[in-house]
């Protein structure tokens, strides 16, 4: 079945750094989502692009949804500790009914 | 507004079982969809049910199937356990009209001896 691409699979960065991430797919999405999985929990919507070019925030979180349809980006600036987590993009191809499809994830990691 | 809950938290069984994992949505939330994890795989879509009906299906075989209730509830059964059936299982539930939005429960942890 589809298949997202999402790297990096994990990053080690400082306190205070920015961090970016990104989803790639072989065909064309109409919404994307990020989300985010604590240890022990289960993944938490972040944030949800619904047209193409759209740029979206969410406190520290930034998202685009890529021109092409076929890639989006998160962004998190001046990361904290309690950003640790693995990290989720999800893409929908067709309608509204039409099954999420996940990407394997960016484990982050933050070094105080 | 409560969450998505998830019973049990922690399931152990053995090959050849079967197991029900049981998944309450959040209030007025009619779709509830459940996943596979694991860490080779990642999040897998198992099935979709809306209004009692199994809407979408993923590509697992006839041993896993679900249900549906009136209240929204809805429950997944692994018939004949493999070893490989063990994973987290994730149930999530939609608001009405927006069915990308998903909200996951905590999981359920399913090992198989």
């Amino acid at each position: 079945g589809q298949q997202l691409n999402q790297s990096p699979q994990s990053m080690f960065i400082q306190e205070g750094e920015d961090v970016s991430m990104n989803c790639t797919s072989s065909s064309i999405f109409n919404t994307w989502l990020w989300y985010k999985q604590d240890p022990g929990e289960g993944p938490v919507l972040l944030i949800a692009l619904y047209k193409a070019g759209e740029l979206t925030s969410n406190g520290r979180l930034t998202a685009q949804f890529g021109i092409t349809r076929k890639d989006s980006f998160l962004n998190i600036s001046a990361s904290i500790p309690s950003d640790v987590g693995i990290y989720f993009c999800a893409g929908q191809e067709g309608s509204g009914n039409t099954p999420l499809v996940f990407g394997k994830g960016t484990r982050l990691s933050v070094i105080a | 507004k409560a969450g998505v809950t998830q019973t049990p938290r922690y399931l152990i069984k053995t090959r050849g079982q079967q197991v029900t994992l049981s998944c309450s949505p959040i209030s007025g939330h009619r779709s509830v969809s459940w996943y596979q994890q694991t860490p080779g795989q990642g999040l897998q879509f198992l099935f979709e049910y809306f209004s009692e009906t199994q809407r979408n299906k993923g590509n697992f075989p006839g041993r896993f199937s679900g249900r549906q209730f009136s209240n929204s509830r809805s429950e997944m059964n692994v018939s004949t356990l493999e070893l490989g059936d063990s994973a987290l299982y994730l149930c999530a539930s939609s608001p009405p009209g927006q069915g990308y939005e998903q909200y996951f429960g905590p999981g359920t942890r399913l090992t198989v001896t």
